[in-house]
């Protein structure tokens, strides 16, 4: 069965450092988002990207995340310069786009800022 | 304002005994309902979902869920509970597609031999 898949599955990172998180969504799909869950709170929407850009984004997206496309198979998740604050599980979901989808989710990605 | 309440934080159940876990939503539309799980060290792995048209809708490993609109409840049941069930369930609600979706708190679910 096809899946989202993430890596790494673990990050530690120091403050202020830049970090990217990898996704490879389904093949055939092409929107793409990236959700986080901060530890013990809700799993909370950051952006969404369709067509090589941004299509809807959160206020958590500000200006110190980006998301890039960089080649066929690939969606990345930068976080320019990282705050301990942005410590959480991060999923990758990517949806086939037809009207009555539905996301599927990556194994997620942990990323510890320290 | 969206959002989804799922008022039990953790439930404890027996294997064998039946499940009910709780979800109410404010949506300014015409909601968009899922159910997700999640196990230990995995991703999030969708049960159900409902667009529309019958409002009892059945799920992977043997869930359903039911749509109450004059409730704004989308509340998922088990008739048995198995120990591999064990896992963090969360109720989501979004617009057409799978965009911006808005999620709960999550329900741990706990089963006792």
């Amino acid at each position: 069965e096809p899946e989202v898949t993430q890596t790494p599955s673990h990050q530690v990172t120091q403050m202020g450092q830049e970090v990217i998180l990898r996704c490879v969504p389904i093949s055939n799909h092409l929107y793409f988002y990236w959700y986080r869950q901060i530890l013990g709170q809700k799993v909370e929407f950051l952006v969404s990207f369709y067509n090589n850009e941004i299509s809807e984004k959160s206020e958590i997206f500000d200006d110190q995340f980006s998301v890039e496309r960089p080649d066929g198979s690939n969606f990345t998740l930068k976080i320019r310069s990282t705050k301990l604050e942005d410590s959480a599980m991060y999923f990758c979901a990517s949806s086939d786009g037809t009207e009555n989808t539905e996301a599927f989710f990556g194994q997620g990605t942990r990323l510890t800022v320290v | 304002a969206q959002s989804v309440t799922q008022p039990d934080i953790h439930i404890t159940v027996s294997e064998g005994a039946s499940l009910e876990l709780r979800c109410n939503y404010s949506y300014g539309a015409t909601p968009y309902l899922f159910w997700y799980v999640q196990s230990p060290g995995q991703g999030l792995q969708l049960l159900l979902k409902y667009f529309s048209g019958d409002t009892l809708v059945q799920g992977i490993k043997g869930f359903e869920a039911e749509f109450k609109r004059s409730q704004s409840s989308f509340n998922l049941r088990k008739p048995s509970v198995h120990w591999s069930d064990a896992a963090e369930y969360f109720c989501a609600v979004g617009p057409r597609g799978a965009n911006n979706l808005f999620f709960g708190t999550g329900t741990r679910l706990t089963v006792i031999p």
